[in-house]
């Protein structure tokens, strides 16, 4: 079963534009909310995170905003640059322990055009 | 943030031979490290959790024989791919998960002719 929806499956934008991806949960006991960049042929690269007791957090020019009550999260990147043409992968865990497994969503597909 | 680091980045092999890929963690142990599979313009699938001095945890669906797995230190996990066919042709990639987050390796780049 499928724990983390991500929406939308591909995106283009304009450079300086903003770029947005959302995700949706489904279990309540996820506490730790990570995002990743990965550009072909390489691992994740840990982007920024988030805990559910903040509905923010910015680091640079990127945002997460996390909704509890709507279990929904997302990304948000400024000023958006040819350079963060890759995937992103929003992910959940239950604890931000070693043992501590994510589930993954699907991925979005960003493209900026310059 | 940490360090894994994961080789070979890529490999070529012939199918009905077997390949180990090593993952390990360069500034911090790790007792616990995952291994995912990933198919092109798709998301990660974990495949196993490695677990330092015991037996990994295979998830459903993955051959326990064809994919063994070791991790004998805490710095240290490898997967073999025994008996590789073309079929197991993929993007392989470890990670480990420290307060502050999970980190990923490299990557490993599959290829079985």
């Amino acid at each position: 079963q499928q724990q983390v929806k991500q929406s939308p499956q591909s995106l283009i934008v304009q450079k300086g534009g903003i770029s947005i991806i959302n995700c949706a949960y489904e279990n309540t006991a996820f506490d730790y909310f990570p995002w990743y960049q990965q550009f072909p042929g390489k691992g994740p690269a840990l982007l920024i995170a988030i805990r559910p007791d903040v509905s923010e957090k910015k680091e640079g020019r990127f945002t997460i905003s996390f909704n509890k009550s709507a279990k929904q999260f997302s990304l948000h990147i400024m000023d958006s640059q040819p350079g963060d043409s890759a995937t992103y992968f929003c992910a959940a865990s239950t604890r931000e322990t070693s043992g501590s497994r994510l589930t993954f969503g699907e991925g979005t597909q960003l493209t900026v055009n310059p | 943030g940490a360090v894994v680091s994961q080789h070979p980045s890529w490999v070529i092999c012939k199918s009905g031979t077997s390949v180990k890929i090593e993952c390990r963690s360069l500034d911090f142990q790790a007792t616990t490290m995952f291994w995912y599979r990933q198919f092109p313009k798709q998301s990660l699938m974990l495949m196993a959790t490695s677990n330092e001095g015991s037996k990994a945890t295979y998830e459903q669906g993955v051959e326990k024989d064809k994919f063994l797995i070791n991790h004998a230190s805490l710095t240290l996990s490898t997967l073999t791919v025994t008996s590789a066919h073309p079929e197991d042709s993929s993007f392989y990639i470890c990670s480990a998960r420290v307060v502050g987050g999970a980190f990923f390796g490299q990557g490993t780049r599959l290829t079985v002719v």
